[in-house]
């Protein structure tokens, strides 16, 4: 079964610094998406940025960016001059390519969150 | 573009009552939907999910049911609310394929059992 870890419960970064949230996954497959989500107090989740295993090329998205490793099945997301509307939990998530497969595999696996600080 | 509402925004209900979450998703036709459950520091739970009018596929047993009447509708529901219903309830809508299967999320709906 495909698993999804977030070894970082908490970070913490200074106002306009960098930051890498960490996340490692385990499968199988060779085509599939990962996502990184936001869940800020107000509770909604936001997509931040998508990327799909088949391209080798790291996905941004403005200030966004990830460290995808395919080999060693690490998915790392950083953030760029980090601003306090920054502040909130960010989810890693997995989903198997189900178009290979003809049938309904429709779940997307979260982490446990890493709940990031902005300090001003 | 595309939204997506989820009401109640908060429902607090005594346990044993009933209960009824609607989600209602604009500016898409057919699109995949999906519930989920939060639990406070916690992960997201899949709950239920949808791929067209009348199919639910079901991930984990429990006292909850789903129900898609309309294309563009998804309703969560439980005869009899147990302690353990009590969480944060979200609804989803996914892209196609073609766009990298990306979810997109209500508002959620806080549900307290007491």
């Amino acid at each position: 079964a495909q698993t999804v870890t977030q070894s970082q419960p908490e970070m913490s970064v200074q106002e306009a610094e960098t930051v890498t949230l960490s996340c490692t996954y385990d499968t199988s497959e060779s085509d599939y998406y990962l996502f990184w989500y936001k869940q800020p107090p107000s509770r909604q989740m936001i997509l931040v940025i998508r990327q799909e295993a088949y391209k080798q090329q790291n996905a941004t998205e403005n200030r966004f960016s990830v460290n995808f490793q395919k080999a060693a099945k690490s998915f790392s997301l950083k953030i760029s001059d980090s601003q306090l509307g920054d502040a909130a939990m960010y989810f890693c998530a997995y989903r198997k390519n189900p178009s290979n497969y003809g049938g309904a595999t429709n779940k997307l696996i979260f982490g446990t969150g890493t709940l990031l600080a902005v300090q001003p | 573009s595309q939204t997506i509402h989820q009401w109640p925004a908060t429902l607090v209900q005594p346990v044993g009552s009933p209960l009824s979450l609607e989600c209602t998703v604009e500016g898409t036709s057919n699109p995949n939907l999906y519930w989920y459950r939060q639990a406070a520091g916690r992960g997201l739970q899949l709950l239920f999910y949808s791929v067209g009018i009348g199919q639910i596929s079901s991930e984990v047993p429990q006292n909850l049911s789903a129900s898609r009447p309309q294309d563009r509708q998804f309703i969560l529901s439980s005869k009899k609310l147990l302690l353990s219903d009590s969480g944060f309830y979200l609804c989803a809508w996914e892209k196609t394929a073609a766009l990298g299967y990306e979810q997109y999320f209500g508002p959620g709906t806080r549900l307290t059992v007491t």
